[in-house]
């Protein structure tokens, strides 16, 4: 079972260039979300989505934009890549939004240059 | 924003030693989930909590839900090099969100 998936892997990005990280799910699962991890610390979240067509704000969401037309994928879009945002970015999804756990990807490493 | 503390932020020990870990907050929480994470991939479920005091195991681990749900405490005994990692504790509040701790960094020498 393939689970989380993210691409691409890593990413130099210039300043000010856009780029959308992908995210897809074979699981089904209604609940996804998007977590940024800075060296040292945990995860931050960034955005979130409780189905196809519903998306609402974690606590970092200032930079970023996410749909879900699916419910199989969720992608987050950089529109003006700034230094701040380097970071490795992890896409999870869970069945629903409560105790059930969370299945992560394996994380995009994204450098902004 | 909840405010959640892992403590310590970094372990060192030798292995076969015990320890244990913290998690912390002044907020009640509705469920708790303990992770843990290795260089170069995600994070991956060890145990979620939900009832104040509740006491689960997973082998040599051993994961504590406080009575008022504010804190949990993950205990470990005869470390192996192979739990080495980042351990990661996370919280909901019946909000469709989970928050994660900072982790505790967690390295057994051989």
């Amino acid at each position: 079972n393939a689970g989380v998936t993210q691409t691409p892997k890593f990413r130099i990005l210039k300043i000010g260039q856009s780029m959308t990280l992908q995210c897809a799910q074979d699981m089904n699962h209604n609940y996804m979300y998007w977590y940024r991890q800075d060296p040292g610390m945990g995860l931050k979240l960034i955005y979130y989505s409780v189905g196809a067509g519903i998306t609402d704000k974690g606590e970092v969401p200032n930079g970023y934009n996410v749909s879900r037309s699916t419910t199989e994928d969720f992608p987050l879009r950089l529109e003006l890549a700034a230094p701040s945002q380097t970071s490795v970015y992890f896409c999870a999804s869970s069945p629903t939004g409560e105790v059930q756990p969370q299945h992560f990807g394996d994380g995009t490493r994204l450098s902004i240059l | 924003t909840q405010l959640l503390e892992q403590s310590p932020q970094f372990l060192s020990i030798q292995e076969g030693e015990n320890l244990t870990v913290y998690c912390n907050s002044s907020s009640v929480f509705s469920s708790l989930q303990w992770y843990r994470q290795e260089p170069g991939e995600g994070p991956v479920l060890l145990v979620t909590v939900v009832t104040g005091g509740e006491v689960k195991k997973l082998k040599r681990l051993t994961f504590q839900f406080g009575d008022a749900r504010k804190d949990s405490s993950l205990h470990i005994t005869a470390a192996q090099p192979g739990d080495t990692g980042l351990y990661l504790c996370a919280v909901s509040n019946r909000d469709d969100k989970i928050i994660f701790g900072k982790g505790t960094r967690l390295h057994i020498l051989p």
